[in-house]
């Protein structure tokens, strides 16, 4: 079976600072791998996928995530954080059906 | 704007009553999908359609039903339910029910159970 691991539940940072969101994947064969963002009290929205092409993949609204495979992960980041980043992120892998991670809360301080 | 319609966004009910849950999507995708999410905890799959045949039930307790009338549309039938299925029930789609599929969701419908 496979899994995910977010390592972090909750993250801070300053607006205009860089955000990292850890995530280590457990998979006997080739992963596809996403990372979605759930705002309050809305659904989830796909940030960003991995299907076995280019390790570093660029989503939406600035954010970018590498995979490693030697380091079994598929860290999120965002050089510059914004207000509206303020969510809930959840790395998730598929395979017969999607498999979630915990979640990391985003907090942005002005 | 989410691309999936979920109605109603919020339903309070008591426990005798019935109630449904509607899912639609216009991207004339093949596989639709009903998930549970609990406060602070990442959704929980409940059930599968693919070419509008159920084809994966998550054990879930028969006092949910699910439906698929045709390739566009969802629903989730509830009757006789408890406390603690309290939930935001999420809808999603894609385009099938294959390994490596994003799934594109719905907002949710807040469940409140008296």
């Amino acid at each position: 079976a496979q899994s995910v691991t977010q390592l972090d539940s909750h993250v801070s940072v300053s607006e205009g600072t860089p955000v990292l969101l850890r995530c280590n994947y457990s998979s006997s064969y080739s992963p596809s791998l996403f990372w979605y963002v759930q705002h309050p009290n809305k659904g989830l929205q796909l940030l960003l996928k991995y299907t076995s092409a280019a390790t570093l993949v660029k989503g939406i609204n600035g954010f970018e995530a590498e995979f490693k495979k030697s380091e079994t992960s598929f860290h999120l980041t965002k050089p510059s954080a914004h207000m509206s980043d303020a969510a809930e992120y959840f790395c998730v892998v598929s395979d017969y059906k999607l498999s979630f991670g915990a979640g990391t809360t985003v907090t942005v301080r002005a | 704007d989410t691309e999936v319609t979920q109605t109603p966004k919020h339903l309070v009910m008591g426990m005798t009553n019935k109630k449904s849950l509607k899912c639609e999507q216009h991207m004339g995708h093949r596989a639709m999908y009903w998930y549970k999410q609990k406060a602070k905890k990442p959704p929980e799959l409940m059930f599968v359609y693919s070419y509008e045949k159920l084809s994966i039930n998550e054990s879930v307790p028969s006092r949910f039903s699910p439906e698929c009338p045709n390739s566009s549309l969802l629903n989730l039938h509830l009757h006789a339910l408890q406390p603690e299925d309290s939930a935001l029930y999420l809808c999603a789609s894609s385009q099938g029910a294959e390994r490596g599929q994003p799934q594109h969701f719905g907002d949710g419908t807040r469940l409140s159970i008296l």
